[in-house]
């Protein structure tokens, strides 16, 4: 089935430093992918997204780039801030219009 | 409205009680989505709503669980006879269509805690 598999937390990381979460999916077609972010006592944002492959996301300085030959959409930042500390969740569009969600990486970024 | 909005935004409740959870979504937004977030786990589809057709409902986890959405709008998530399990932050989103291309806009969720 349609599923996203993402690298589990937490990360912990100095400012400035350079951020990766991986995420891969199941390739069933060219879904569109998605970033969506979770700061603390808040709900699900909307980060980045990228509809074919090949396409590119970007958004606060985050990044991520669809890589159907490996079923990636791996997120990065070169230099993050303490403000950067939220849960990141990576999806995919899944049958029947719905989105498959991976199981959230918690990131912590100490100044 | 500007967002989608979820009330209440906290609930204590018994088990064995039912609940009734609600979500207004953006004004104009076709699709609307139930998911539930547990504790350190990621987003468990619920159920869909796209227009009048009817609901996907392949993600309710038992016969507790049902949702109405009233002149495509307005959706009312119910729990009956509450169990300690059925504990969770259930989050609403909506998306201008069921492409799920553009995307959700989430609510902020409703924390449900059964003692």
């Amino acid at each position: 089935g349609d599923s996203v598999t993402q690298m589990e937390g937490p990360v912990t990381l100095s400012e400035e430093a350079f951020l990766t979460i991986n995420c891969t999916y199941t390739a069933t077609g060219y879904p569109s992918l998605f970033w969506y972010v979770q700061y603390p006592g808040e709900g699900l944002q909307l980060l980045l997204k990228a509809t074919k492959a090949d396409d590119k996301g970007s958004n606060k300085g985050f990044e991520a780039t669809y890589r159907k030959e490996t079923t990636s959409f791996h997120l990065e930042k070169g230099s993050v801030q303490v403000s950067d500390s939220a849960v990141y969740f990576c999806a995919r569009k899944a049958a029947g219009n719905k989105l498959t969600f991976g199981g959230g990486t918690r990131v912590l970024v100490k100044p | 409205g500007a967002g989608v909005s979820q009330s209440p935004s906290n609930k204590v409740t018994e088990k064995g009680k039912d609940v009734e959870l609600r979500c207004d979504p953006i004004s104009g937004h076709t699709a609307l989505y139930w998911y539930r977030q547990s504790l350190g786990q990621g987003l468990e589809f619920l159920i869909y709503f796209q227009g009048n057709s009817a609901p996907d409902k392949s993600g309710l986890p038992s016969d507790r669980f049902s949702a109405e959405r009233t002149g495509g709008s307005v959706s009312t998530l119910t729990i009956q006879r509450t169990q300690q399990e059925d504990s969770a932050v259930y989050l609403c989103a909506s998306s201008l269509d069921g492409s799920s291309n553009y995307g959700y806009t989430f609510g902020s969720g409703t924390r449900l805690t059964v003692v």
